[in-house]
């Protein structure tokens, strides 16, 4: 089963309007993290936001807040006021804390956002 | 800030041919990552260090070895190339290893022919 899923290959949005990008996991481990980053069409993966699994408060960084959805298993990111800067693919990732897992990240196949002015 | 610096940026070799990624992690991580990014596809984990022993191996083909120097520097080394290797092969690190966010460089594009 996969791990991460985004179920969203690709998004438009309107520049300066606010757009959010959909992630659910998978896991039976109690601790794990979730992340978000974005990749420019340059190549390079940036970080954005992370969010603890005990965390009792949605991630903020900016324009980018996480909707952590304990229950149901989401980590949707929200982008705020879009600028066209924020076209990329945007790629959730879980590290899952369990020593078994490791401290690899699983990524999921990402999303693709066009800002359009 | 300081980032996390991958050398070469840009690779092309022929098949069979060898090839060896570097790695400068962030100055103060110990925890080194290796992923692989095939074309379209999203980044898969190959391998990690820390404090210079292997911590996490993943799907790294037995042509490939890789380790961690006494500096935290990293180096993947890639034998016997094959077409299906040309990807963008990041490093990350972090500090401590341990519930802490992995920092990407800007990869190094490997294009092998």
């Amino acid at each position: 089963a996969q791990k991460i899923t985004q179920t969203q290959p690709g998004m438009f949005v309107q520049e300066k309007e606010a757009v959010t990008l959909d992630c659910t996991y998978d896991t039976s481990d109690p601790s794990y993290g979730l992340f978000w980053y974005k990749q420019p069409s340059s190549g390079e993966m940036i970080f954005l936001i992370y969010q603890g699994s005990y965390d009792q408060q949605n991630a903020t960084e900016g324009r980018y807040s996480l909707n952590f959805q304990k229950a149901r298993k989401s980590a949707n990111l929200v982008i705020s006021a879009s600028q066209l800067g924020d076209s990329a693919m945007y790629f959730c990732a879980m590290r899952e804390d369990s020593p078994e897992y490791g401290n690899k990240l699983v990524f999921g196949a990402g999303t693709i956002l066009r800002v359009k002015s | 800030a300081a980032g996390v610096i991958q050398s070469p940026r840009h690779l092309i070799k022929e098949k069979r041919e060898t090839a060896t990624l570097k790695c400068y992690p962030i100055p103060r991580h110990d925890t080194v990552y290796w992923y692989q990014q095939g074309p379209g596809q999203d980044p898969q984990f190959l391998i990690s260090f820390y404090e210079k022993m292997q911590s996490d191996k993943g799907s790294i083909p037995d042509r490939f070895s890789a380790q961690q120097f006494s500096d935290y520097h990293s180096e993947l080394n890639m034998s016997s190339l094959e077409l299906g290797d040309s990807a963008l092969y990041f490093c990350a690190s972090s500090r401590d290893g341990l519930q802490e966010t992995q920092y990407f460089g800007p990869g190094t594009r490997l294009l092998v022919l």
